[in-house]
């Protein structure tokens, strides 16, 4: 099955500890991205990588962490440095046209 | 910085046309682009303008002014599935990464029977 492969699904997490939200892929792309969604608010960009072994900050990279030692995984770590950790989190390849297209996204909750 | 603003919420009634207007304002414009979130699941793409003018896509057509900064997504025949958050969002700079998109908040659409 080809795609975004996002997980967990759900994740709750204590203050003060770190957690690894996972991406995989196989659609051989090389840019991958993650994004933050809170309610009410629009979708924002943490990090990116177009190539593997290389990342760049989105909008908002302070509290997180990115990894790219392969093409096919882009693991996002919410370190005990991000504030405010809880919210639904999205990570996307480009669509042939330029369009983003998702994961099914992993719901964080600090308790 | 990038302004995206659409109306937080609407509501029409099943068979119905709704339009979803969108305005931004943007250091650079590369396209401007539609999805549809229903509650709980990842956005889903369903347009994309670059160019002005109309796009026609089955029940659902956006349109595009770039020189008045104006976007809407049209949607026709309604559905108690269409039932969900609709985003607006742009790509600014042309050198910028192509995934890199500049959201609005959503308008969360209500259809009634």
């Amino acid at each position: 099955d080809g795609g975004i492969t996002q997980s967990p699904k759900y994740l709750f997490r204590k203050e003060g500890q770190n957690v690894t939200l996972s991406c995989e892929q196989n659609l051989n792309h090389d840019a991958m991205y993650w994004y933050r969604q809170d309610p009410g608010q629009g979708l924002r960009l943490i990090y990116y990588s177009q190539i593997v072994n290389d990342f760049q900050k989105g909008d908002i990279a302070e509290g997180y962490s990115v990894s790219r030692e392969k093409k096919e995984s882009f693991p996002l770590t919410v370190t005990s440095a991000q504030k405010n950790p809880t919210a639904f989190y999205l990570c996307a390849l480009t669509g042939t046209g330029g369009e983003l297209f998702f994961g099914e996204g992993s719901r964080l909750t600090v308790l | 910085g990038q302004n995206i603003d659409q109306p937080t919420e609407m509501t029409a009634t099943e068979g119905a046309i709704v339009q979803i207007n969108c305005t931004y304002q943007t250091s650079g414009f590369n396209g401007l682009f539609w999805y549809q979130q229903h509650a709980g699941e990842a956005p889903t793409f369903l347009s994309y303008n670059v160019l002005d003018g109309l796009e026609e896509k089955g029940r659902f057509s956006s349109f595009l002014s770039r020189s008045k900064g104006y976007s809407y997504l049209l949607l026709k025949e309604l559905q108690m599935k269409d039932s969900a958050s609709y985003l607006c969002a742009v790509r600014g700079d042309r050198g910028s990464t192509l995934g890199r998109l500049y959201f609005g908040r959503g308008t969360q659409l209500t259809v009634w029977p």
